[in-house]
């Protein structure tokens, strides 16, 4: 059965510096797609990045970069340059299929609460 | 930009009542998605239907849980007798034909009193 596993219930960066966000899956497909979405305290789900398996080059989106290390089932999610904007809940997902247009549900991690301060 | 509207924001029953949460999709979607997150987990899948048509409800709980997605109109999901484990925030996402990607609503927060 597919899993998302995200171990970090929380974590704190300091303005302006990286921040690397952990995510580890398991699935015994071959073609699957990887995302990470932003939750701030007002609740909406904001997409920020997707990775397909088959995807040889690392899926960035402005300060997200996604570390994509298919042998070690991880796509851990990178934050440059952290803005105080950046605070928020960060979930990681998993869909079967590749392609950002194959549609079938995601399953969520239990997410990462991250804390920018000054 | 009519993005995936969900109303209420907020609702509160108490136990018993029926709770009806509606979703109207974006422009020239067709193909709408329930979640459902608890307090402090990830969203987890519910409901996948097309206009008229359940797809796959296999994250539905089998009793009390209903949904639909009419020709004309939003989704909607409708919760009978909900309890106290009902409280919940609901998303709502769409996308277009079975080939496009998701957009997510901004929920429907469930109280149950």
């Amino acid at each position: 059965a597919q899993k998302i596993t995200q171990t970090q219930p929380g974590m704190f960066v300091q303005e302006k510096e990286a921040v690397t966000l952990d995510c580890t899956y398991d699935t015994s497909d071959q073609s699957y797609g990887l995302f990470w979405y932003k939750q701030p305290s007002s609740g909406e789900m904001i997409f920020l990045i997707y990775q397909g398996s088959y995807d040889e080059q690392n899926a960035t989106e402005g300060r997200y970069s996604l570390n994509f290390q298919k042998a070690r089932k991880s796509a851990n999610l990178v934050i440059s340059a952290s803005q105080l904007g950046d605070s928020a809940m960060y979930f990681c997902a998993m869909r079967e299929g590749v392609g950002f247009y194959n549609t079938d549900k995601l399953i969520f991690g239990t997410g990462t609460r991250l804390q920018v301060f000054p | 930009n009519a993005g995936v509207m969900q109303n209420p924001r907020h609702l509160v029953r108490r136990r018993g009542q029926e709770a009806r949460l509606r979703c109207s999709p974006m422009k020239g979607h067709s193909h709408v998605y329930w979640y459902r997150q608890l307090p402090e987990e990830g969203l987890k899948f519910m409901v996948y239907l097309q206009k008229e048509n359940i797809i796959d409800e296999s994250g539905m709980p089998k009793e009390r849980f209903s949904a639909e997605f009419p020709k004309e109109g939003p989704s909607i999901l409708r919760i009978q007798q909900v309890v106290r484990g009902d409280s919940a925030a609901y998303f709502c996402a769409s996308s277009p034909k079975d080939r496009g990607g998701y957009t997510f609503g901004s929920g429907t927060r469930l109280t149950v009193v």
